[in-house]
């Protein structure tokens, strides 16, 4: 079963940063882009970041460039979010996504079919 | 980069046929056809239940459909059952390696 488990949330003080994992299981993980999508209380989605196969390209929202930084490490399975200089509008649940590989493995199709279950930060 | 734009709310009983719409710009849904719509039930994480506009992927029914016309994309739900009941997002590529998503629409099932 493909699964994929977030940590890292918390509450943080304005200003501070905070780093987002992601792990994913039950599937070849290097054959995939993968993405941050976040969800504020009560509010809709917001795609955040997203990073192709072997972080090569990547990309990211207006609210959030110069500020978050997308990693992984292929090695470990492993998806991550640099949040720094946070801010009480980043405050929301982080979901981590995977990029469906409909169009091929390696390629984005820019469709997230396998989601975690989120994580928590909350900046006060 | 602003969101797509989808009502706030639909809904319908039992049943019945429902279109949710989503609208952008000639810079992403009339551009491309990278458009996918989510449903979210509450508490629980986003499903994919449509891509590249009228796609559906393995084990969504066929009561789910999808299509799109200039800027304007459209996701229909025939049938309509008590466990449609849930919030909808539609998402385009927007160029740039950025995705907008829509503000969401809450199906409520009558």
């Amino acid at each position: 079963e493909m699964q994929l488990v977030e940590s890292g949330g918390g509450l943080v003080q304005p200003g501070r940063s905070l780093r987002l994992s992601c792990v994913a299981s039950g599937f070849t993980f290097d054959d995939y882009a993968m993405y941050w999508v976040r969800q504020a209380p009560g509010k809709g989605l917001e795609w955040v970041s997203q990073i192709n196969w072997n972080s090569g390209t990547t990309g990211y929202a207006d609210s959030v460039k110069g500020r978050f930084t997308i990693s992984r490490d292929n090695a470990k399975n492993s998806l991550h979010l640099q949040m720094d200089s946070l801010r009480a509008e980043d405050t929301a649940l982080y979901y981590c996504a995977k990029d469906s590989g409909f169009y091929g493995a390696r390629t984005y199709s820019y469709y997230m079919d396998v989601w975690g279950r989120g994580t928590t930060v909350t900046v006060s | 980069q602003s969101a797509l734009t989808q009502p706030p709310s639909a809904s319908g009983s039992p049943g019945q046929s429902v279109t949710i719409s989503c609208t952008g710009t000639s810079s992403d849904i009339g551009y491309y056809n990278y458009v996918s719509w989510y449903q979210q039930h509450p508490g629980k994480a986003p499903k994919l239940m449509i891509y590249e506009v009228f796609k559906r992927p393995s084990g969504v029914p066929d009561r789910f459909s999808g299509s799109k016309s200039g800027n304007t994309a459209s996701l229909s739900v025939s049938g309509l059952q008590a466990e449609d009941e849930a919030d909808y997002y539609c998402s385009s590529y927007a160029g740039r390696n950025k995705i907008i998503f829509g503000g969401g629409t809450k199906l409520t099932v009558l």
